[in-house]
């Protein structure tokens, strides 16, 4: 079946502008989670959710992020007021949550996200 | 979560067994180990993954001795393709999402 997509692949931004990054999780799949690599570093946690819900918002960097699912599908990341900093892969991934073991993340393709 | 600990790069020739350790001194009871491989400009992919002793699968194997304080992901006969940054995750089931991943191995497997 298809796996975890992300849009767009690619993403230059000026600095100040708003940017929205897309996730299309497995079908079925109950959680949800956001991560940003730098690079040449590991990734960063930013939020998970189960379902249409958010338990976990720690990893978010500031309030500029925010991010939302609907239906218990797709995902948005929004970034305000974007800085240079910001400029990352921000990777997707999804699982299905079975509680017995840790449930393996399936990962997207990222998006690169460049702000000039 | 545990905080693992782990090479920051290893070269390997061609046709020889690979083998990564990493330490992870603080794990939990009920924590499981797990590695992905990620390649460049590609999201992280689930290796393996065990609990105690000894797990193989159709890509690597995963030895964890008793005390399970450290893990060892062994690659058998690496190809150039197997060129990639290797993560060592702790965690168990619930509460475990937030999955912390460090820098990896990165592993540059030479002709």
């Amino acid at each position: 079946g298809a796996g975890v997509s992300q849009s767009p692949s690619n993403k230059v931004t000026e600095k100040g502008k708003d940017v929205e990054l897309r996730c299309d999780p497995i079908s079925g799949h109950t959680a949800l989670y956001w991560y940003r690599q730098s690079l040449g570093q590991g990734l960063e946690f930013l939020i998970y959710f189960q379902g249409n819900s958010a338990p976990d918002k720690s990893g978010l960097p500031s309030d500029r992020f925010s991010a939302e699912r609907t239906g218990g599908s797709v995902s948005t990341l929004t970034i305000q007021r974007t800085q240079q900093e910001d400029s990352a892969v921000y990777l997707c991934a999804s699982s299905f949550t079975t509680g017995l073991t840790t449930d393996t993340q399936y990962f997207g393709p990222g998006t690169r996200l460049t702000v000039l | 979560l545990a905080k693992t600990t782990q090479p920051i790069s290893m070269d390997s020739y061609e046709g020889q067994e690979v083998n990564i350790t990493c330490s992870h001194n603080n794990i939990a009871t009920n924590d499981y180990i797990t590695w992905y491989q990620q390649f460049p400009s590609q999201g992280p992919r689930f290796i393996i993954q065990g609990y105690k002793t000894k797990v193989t699968n159709e890509v690597a194997s995963l030895f964890i001795p008793a005390d399970r304080k450290s893990s060892t992901l062994s690659l058998p006969r690496v190809s150039l393709s197997d060129t990639a940054v290797y993560y060592c995750l702790v965690g168990s089931g619930a509460g475990s999402y937030q999955l912390t991943f460090g820098k990896g191995t990165k592993l540059s497997v030479i002709p």
